[in-house]
């Protein structure tokens, strides 16, 4: 089985700019989640879609968006960089099984705003 | 105050010794719970999950879940210096209107050979 894929791995953008990162669950998983983890905030929850719908979202401005396909690939948007939003950024595809809980985590994009 | 809360460590234990990580929570509502272990340099990896009070046990690993006293805590039996890594709980609770999964800061787990 496939993990979870995110592309691109590196990226470095200027301020202003706007970026777009992409995460391919593993198959089968309709659920994915979207973190920014940095070194001092630790991980923090962006957003969670299942099945095209934002299902649950975390306390980031409205610059930061995201969306599902139809085969559960999802993409996640940052409009008008800012350089605190270097950062890397992990997605995670899940399924929630009777009694139990799979999650996986993607290798994530390191962003880089100068 | 923090809505989870975690030791930072470093926790250091003994190789075949038990290592005990402890995790409180604010959110009384708070359902589900996960421990994640996350080597340097790599993504986290879910270890555990529970949302039922008592012990869950998995392999070496056993959360233990007390909601009345909002806690949750991991127990590594026979660490291995393989264990060592930085173990992360996550609660899934409500931040203002939002309903998330809420993040420790990690606790540092070092086995010394």
């Amino acid at each position: 089985k496939a993990g979870v894929t995110q592309t691109p791995r590196y990226l470095i953008k200027t301020r202003g700019q706007q970026v777009t990162l992409s995460c391919s669950p593993i198959s089968g998983h309709r659920s994915v989640s979207w973190y920014q983890q940095t070194p001092g905030q630790g991980l923090q929850f962006l957003f969670e879609y299942f099945s095209e719908t934002q299902r649950n979202k975390g306390n980031f401005p409205g610059r930061f968006s995201g969306r599902q396909f139809s085969n559960s690939r999802s993409e996640m948007n940052v409009s008008t960089l800012e350089l605190g939003d270097s950062a890397l950024y992990l997605c995670a595809s899940s399924v929630r099984l009777a009694g139990t809980y799979e999650q996986y985590f993607g290798p994530g994009t390191r962003l880089t705003v100068t | 105050q923090k809505e989870v809360e975690q030791n930072s460590g470093p926790l250091s234990v003994p190789e075949g010794a038990i290592a005990s990580l402890n995790c409180t929570y604010s959110d009384r509502g708070s359902q589900s719970f996960f421990w994640y272990r996350q080597y340097s340099g790599k993504s986290p990896e879910l270890i555990m999950f529970i949302y039922s009070n008592g012990d869950k046990e998995d392999g070496r690993f056993t959360a233990q879940l007390n909601k009345a006293s909002q806690y949750v805590s991991l127990l590594i039996r026979d660490s291995q210096p393989s264990d060592s890594a930085t173990y992360l709980c996550a609660v899934l609770g409500w931040v203002g209107s939002n309903y998330q999964l809420i993040w420790g800061a990690g606790t540092k787990l070092i086995i010394k050979p």
